[in-house]
């Protein structure tokens, strides 16, 4: 079975300060990994993800993610947020099912970007 | 055109009612999901489909029932509802492993 650790549940950053947003995973077995991001009474809209090929993954809004096989990690970062980055992030791995991915969450991270 | 809709969006209702939460997905997909977000924001899936087919079925009450008339709708029916039930209910597709999520149906037993 798989498991997500985010050990960060909020993390307080001034507006332009960059953030990184942690995320450690088990698995006995190869992952895909995923972050997602849900704006307060909205969906999980998917931000990045690492299914294969390069370890450092560029996302939408500025958002990046680097894969850390020996360490067992996928942190997100951002150099410098902004106030509509205010929302919880979620943290996600999946593995190769054939027909379907089972996602496993982590407990998510609250961001809250102040001016 | 929004890839993954659910219908309703907020859902109140007494304890011990029947209700449904639909979902479609316009976006090919033959794998749909459904998940719960409890109270604290925790996410946990609850089934899987592919194709019309029951392939993913969590440690889920009999109360929940799920039901796929083609592969691009997913459909969720809850009987005998309790208050343990209130939660956020997402919906999602994926092509191979990538999930996209629907809006969320926010459901409130009192």
């Amino acid at each position: 079975a798989q498991s997500v650790t985010q050990l960060d549940s909020q993390v307080p950053v001034f507006e332009e300060a960059p953030v990184e947003l942690r995320c450690n995973y088990s698995s006995s077995v190869s992952v895909y990994l995923f972050w997602y991001v849900q704006y307060p009474n909205q969906g999980l809209q998917l931000l990045l993800k690492y299914l294969s090929g390069s370890t450092l993954v560029k996302g939408i809004n500025g958002f990046e993610a680097e894969f850390n096989k020996s360490q067992t990690s996928f942190h997100l970062r951002k150099p410098s947020v902004h106030i509509s980055d205010t929302a919880e992030y979620f943290c996600a791995v999946s593995v190769n099912t054939g027909t379907a991915s089972k996602l496993t969450f982590g407990t998510g991270t609250r961001l809250q970007v102040t001016l | 055109d929004t890839a993954v809709s659910q219908t309703p969006k907020y859902l109140v209702t007494q304890m011990g009612n029947d209700k449904s939460i639909k979902c479609e997905q316009n976006l090919g997909h033959d794998t749909m999901y459904w998940y719960k977000q409890d109270s604290k924001k925790f996410l946990k899936i609850m089934f899987s489909y592919n194709n019309k087919e029951l392939i993913i079925n969590e440690t889920v009450p009999n109360r929940f029932s799920p039901k796929s008339p083609d592969k691009a709708h997913l459909n969720l029916h809850i009987n005998s509802l309790e208050l343990g039930d209130s939660a956020v209910y997402f919906c999602a597709s994926s092509l191979k492993q990538t999930q996209y999520f629907g809006p969320g149906t926010r459901l409130l037993v009192l």
